[in-house]
């Protein structure tokens, strides 16, 4: 079974650029989350979908953030103005069960490292 | 808000020995509690998990250990081994308009030849 693919590996902007990362994921899985992992840090979860829906995005910055899951498979997320604070690994995660459902395994993608300048 | 707390940050052990992660958690309400394991340049990968109806569970050299009263929970792998290094993260689910995780800071295990 393939896994959670994603795209870029690495990214270096400048502080103010845009910057926008694909998820592909696990076929059949309802759920997608994107997290933020700031280095020496756990995940932090910035949104959750499930199908092409939003079930969660309490923690997304959305004067700069944003992100859709067209089609209810694959997922991108966009910054847009970057600032230095950004640089983290982001993940994308998929499960197969629904929101409601607690006891979901999350796969994750390997991740995109970006750096701001 | 909710957090969970892990602890140590580092962990180093002699190959073979026994190391073990401690986390605590907040809410009284958590009832899922996963352990990852996170390899360089990859991402999470669940290796265990215990429900809150358990104590204990155990998969090969792996066990995890839930005390709800005091609100902790541990990781423990015995007989070590080189491929154990890597960075383990705790979490526990929490219910806010929606089920989700929160995660421990992670412990970066090393194991010594």
């Amino acid at each position: 079974e393939a896994g959670v693919a994603q795209s870029p590996r690495y990214k270096i902007i400048e502080k103010r650029q845009s910057v926008a990362f694909w998820c592909n994921p696990i076929s059949g899985h309802a759920t997608l989350y994107w997290y933020q992992q700031i280095l020496g840090q756990g995940p932090k979860l910035l949104i959750q979908f499930q199908n092409n829906g939003v079930v969660d995005d309490s923690q997304l910055p959305k004067d700069r953030f944003s992100a859709e899951r067209l089609k209810g498979v694959d997922s991108t997320l966009k910054i847009q103005p970057a600032k230095l604070e950004d640089s983290a690994v982001y993940l994308c995660a998929s499960s197969l069960g629904w929101s409601g459902s607690r006891y979901n395994e999350q796969f994750f993608g390997p991740g995109t490292r970006l750096t701001v300048l | 808000g909710e957090n969970v707390e892990q602890h140590p940050s580092t962990l180093s052990v002699q190959e073979g020995d026994s190391a073990v992660i401690k986390c605590t958690y907040s809410d009284s309400a958590s009832n899922y509690f996963p352990w990852y394991k996170q390899e360089l340049g990859k991402g999470p990968q669940l290796i265990i998990d215990i429900r809150s109806n358990v104590g204990e569970k155990k998969d090969q050299r792996i066990a995890v250990t839930l005390n709800k009263t005091a609100k902790h929970f541990s990781l423990h792998i015995t007989e070590t081994q080189p491929e154990d290094s890597a960075v383990y993260f705790c979490a526990a689910s929490i219910w806010d308009s929606n089920y989700q995780l929160i995660w421990g800071a992670g412990t970066k295990l090393i194991i010594k030849p």
